[in-house]
This record gives structure tokens, sequence and C-alpha cells, in this order.
């Protein structure tokens, strides 16, 4: 069975200081992939996502970055963290376009 | 750009009372998902929609999508403790169809007092 892995689960972090969060998928292949950030208490918004290895597509403009080094390997990151990138980051694959999202457990960053 | 509208942003009954959350959307959408977020959690697929005027259930759970494809609901019938939570529809547009035609409401929070 499909299984989804992200880490770190909690992070504290200055600002200016740089983030680096990564997502694994096992048991599929060529899987789609995204970053979903969360405020708290408000809907998601999709970051970044990709249909492949090297293809990145941002959907907002931000000091965050996405990568896809290997097929079923997502990272998130920023060189300089502003207080406004503080919440939830949610990773999460598709087996399709439109089927449905599988998200990790989450990384819950507080910039201060 | 497509958008979501999800209604109510929050609901508190009395357990055993029913609950239902509505979702528009600006556009005729393709697909709606329906998601399940419990506090501290992270967001879990419920059920997909595809067909116009389909209904399907879970157990206590009803999911509607209208005719027009344009709208849908979620009702749950006499709510439990465990159902608490944020509910999220999401719909795929036709407009797209890629990766990023995934559009999410903003979420309706259940809370439940006992």
């Amino acid at each position: 069975s499909q299984t989804i892995h992200q880490w770190p689960a909690t992070l504290v972090q200055p600002v200016g200081s740089p983030l680096s969060l990564e997502c694994t998928v096992e048991g599929t292949s060529n899987p789609n992939l995204y970053w979903y950030r969360q405020a708290a208490g408000r809907g998601l918004q999709l970051l970044f996502y990709s249909v492949g290895i090297g293809q990145i597509s941002s959907e907002v403009p931000q000091n965050l970055s996405a990568s896809r080094p290997q097929d079923r390997q997502f990272i998130l990151s920023s060189k300089k963290l502003l207080l406004s990138d503080s919440g939830f980051y949610l990773c999460a694959w598709s087996p399709g376009v439109t089927g449905e999202l599988f998200f990790g457990e989450g990384s819950r960053l507080t910039v201060l | 750009g497509q958008q979501v509208m999800q209604i109510p942003q929050y609901q508190h009954v009395q357990e055993g009372e029913d609950f239902t959350t509505y979702c528009n959307s600006s556009t005729t959408l393709s697909n709606i998902q329906w998601y399940k977020q419990r506090p501290g959690g992270h967001p879990v697929f419920l059920i997909q929609l595809v067909k116009s005027g389909e209904v399907k259930k879970q157990k206590r759970l009803t999911f509607q999508f209208g005719e027009a494809k344009k709208n849908s609901s979620l009702h749950i019938t006499a709510t439990q403790t465990t159902d608490v939570g944020t509910y999220f529809c999401a719909g795929f547009g036709y407009s797209g169809g890629g990766a990023d035609g995934l559009t999410f409401g903003k979420g309706t929070h259940l809370i439940i007092q006992p």
C-alpha cells in the first residue's frame, strides 16, 4: 500500500533562517506531488505542485521554493523565513490529475 | 479564476443533531471531493462525486452533487463526538484539468456539544 511521510512534524525557526521540509511517498511511482499551506483555522492554499522529476509549478509568489530531486521525493525550502511563513504545511500526492489527494501528517512551522 | 465557497464557516450542534455543509462553485465542476480534518490532524479524503445529481452515502454521511455540477452538500445524521473536525469540499474545474485544477473551499468547522 502507498504511504506518505513528511518531516519534521514541528519546527520553530527564527526570522531569516533557512527552511527545509521533506516529503517522500512509498508504494507508487510517478505520483503528482503537492505542497499546501494552511494558516490557523483557515483553508488550504496550494503552494507548489509537480507532475514529474524536476517539474515544479508555483501557484503563488513567495520566498519559498520546491524541488523534486527524485520521483517520490518533494522538498519545500526557503533561504530566509518571514514571520508570515508560519503555518501548517502539508505535502500530498495523487495518483492522477483528477484523483483524490492523500496528505502527509503535516509540518507545523512557527517563525519567531 | 475558479472559486469555491463553503458555508457555514462554523457550526455548533448538540450531539445527536444533524449537520449540513454546503459548497458552491463559480464554474461548472468536473468532479468534487470531500475531506475531513480532525483538530490537529491532516485532511483525509472522504469521497468523490462525478455525475450530475449524484448521491452517495457513507453510514451517517450523505453527499450530493447538484444537477448543474456547481454545488454540493454533505449531510451528517445524528452527529457524534467523533464527527468533530473541519469538512472541506474541493472541486475540479474544466478549464485547466491539470494538476492545479483542484480548488478547496475554506471548510466548515463542526463543533459538537455533548
